[in-house]
This record gives C-alpha cells, sequence and structure tokens, in this order.
C-alpha cells in the first residue's frame, strides 16, 4: 500500500521568512496530493491540494509542487505570518481509492 | 458551504457505558468517513461509507459501531472502550468515494476513563 514520508517534523522560521516542507511518496498510482493544515485543538483544514496532471499550484502565499517522476511533492508558505503556525499534514491518494494516507505532520512555528 | 458538524465536542465515558458520536453534512455529499486522531499524530482512518454503505473497515475493534442511517448522517457507536481509545475523533466527507476532497468536522474529543 501507499507509504507517505514527510519531513521535516518540526520547523522554527522567523516572521517573513519562508516555509518548506517536503512529502514523499510510494505508489507511482497516486494521484491525489492534499495539504492539511491543524491549528491546536482545531479540525485538518485544506489549504491547498494538487492532482497529477499538475506540476505547481498556488493560492496566495501558499504554492505546491509535484515531481512525479521523483514521487515528491512540497508545500511552500512565503512570507510567513504567526498565524501560519499549525500542524501541517501531507496526504497521497490512488484514483479510485477511498483512502488519503497522511504524512506524520510538520509542526510549523513562525517566530515574531 | 463547506461544514460537517459532530456532536458532542467533548465526551468523557466509563469503560462500561454505551454513547454515540453524531455527523452531519448537508453538501450533498456520497461518502463520509470515520477518523481517529491520537495527539501528535496524523488522522488514521477508521470506517468508510459510500453511498450509505459501509465501503471499508480499517480492522477496527468491534467496540466501535458505525451507522449511516442517512447520506447526510454518520454516527459511531461507542460500548466497552478501553483508556487506550481515548483520543480525537473526526467525521469527515467528500463529494465522491475516491479521488476528491475531504472536509473535516471539528472532532468529538473522547475521554475513556
Amino acid at each position: 500500500g501507499e507509504n507517505v514520508e514527510q519531513h521535516p517534523s518540526t520547523l522554527s522560521v522567523q516572521e517573513g521568512d519562508s516555509a518548506v516542507i517536503k512529502c514523499t511518496y510510494s505508489d507511482s498510482a497516486s494521484n491525489y496530493f492534499p495539504w492539511y493544515k491543524q491549528e491546536l485543538g482545531k479540525r485538518p483544514q485544506l489549504i491547498i491540494d494538487i492532482r497529477s496532471n499538475v506540476g505547481e499550484k498556488k493560492d496566495q502565499r501558499i504554492a505546491v509542487t509535484l515531481n512525479k517522476t521523483a514521487k515528491h511533492f512540497s508545500l511552500h508558505i512565503t512570507e510567513t505570518q504567526p498565524e501560519d503556525s499549525a500542524v501541517y499534514f501531507c496526504a497521497a491518494s490512488t484514483g479510485g481509492s477511498e483512502k488519503l494516507v497522511f504524512g506524520k505532520g510538520t509542526k510549523l512555528t513562525v517566530n515574531p | 458551504d463547506t461544514e460537517v458538524t459532530q456532536t458532542p465536542k467533548h465526551l468523557v465515558m466509563g469503560m462500561t457505558n454505551k454513547k454515540s458520536l453524531k455527523c452531519e453534512q448537508h453538501m450533498g455529499h456520497r461518502a463520509m468517513y470515520w477518523y481517529k486522531q491520537k495527539a501528535k499524530k496524523p488522522p488514521e482512518l477508521m470506517f468508510v461509507y459510500s453511498y450509505e454503505k459501509l465501503s471499508i473497515n480499517e480492522s477496527v475493534p468491534s467496540r466501535f459501531s458505525p451507522e449511516c442511517p442517512n447520506s447526510s448522517l454518520l454516527n459511531l457507536h461507542l460500548h466497552a472502550l478501553q483508556p487506550e481509545d481515548s483520543a480525537l475523533y473526526l467525521c469527515a466527507s467528500s463529494q465522491d468515494p475516491g479521488v476528491e476532497t475531504q472536509y473535516f468536522g471539528p472532532g468529538t474529543r473522547l475521554l475513556v476513563l
């Protein structure tokens, strides 16, 4: 089955800096890759997703890139703000599968 | 409206109690999910309902019993739980089963004494 590795497990940046979180997946048939942000005590919230027919997607300060050949995808957050502090989870899903396989999460801390 | 609601928000129960968690969505989604999340861990899939039928059971102990009364509602019945079952229980839904965005509810924080 699918396995998703996520790095780093913790990331601390200064406000205004960029943050990058990387995930690798094992199943070459995976074709949907969402990123969720989970603040302490809150629900996971989808922040951006990408499908395998696209190499990059942007939404304001957030971008996701996908390298199908290398089987990895990354989340890029620019101009970080303290409210970006949260745990971020990547996930992967195979077409036709009802299962999202999550990475172990990255705790991002943005220091003012 | 991308809203999934869950009740109760918090639940404390003894190991001999029977309780139920409820999840509701009015987005017309045809797939609904139960996840368990322990502290500092990712959500762990328990059950998937597709078109009101159970399609995935991730080898969950029988003390957890899911039910889908209709396309908008999903219940999780709890009986004879163990302290290690204490966790955040998240419900999610998606437009269709498969490669679709899943929207999570706020969760029920369960403590088993």
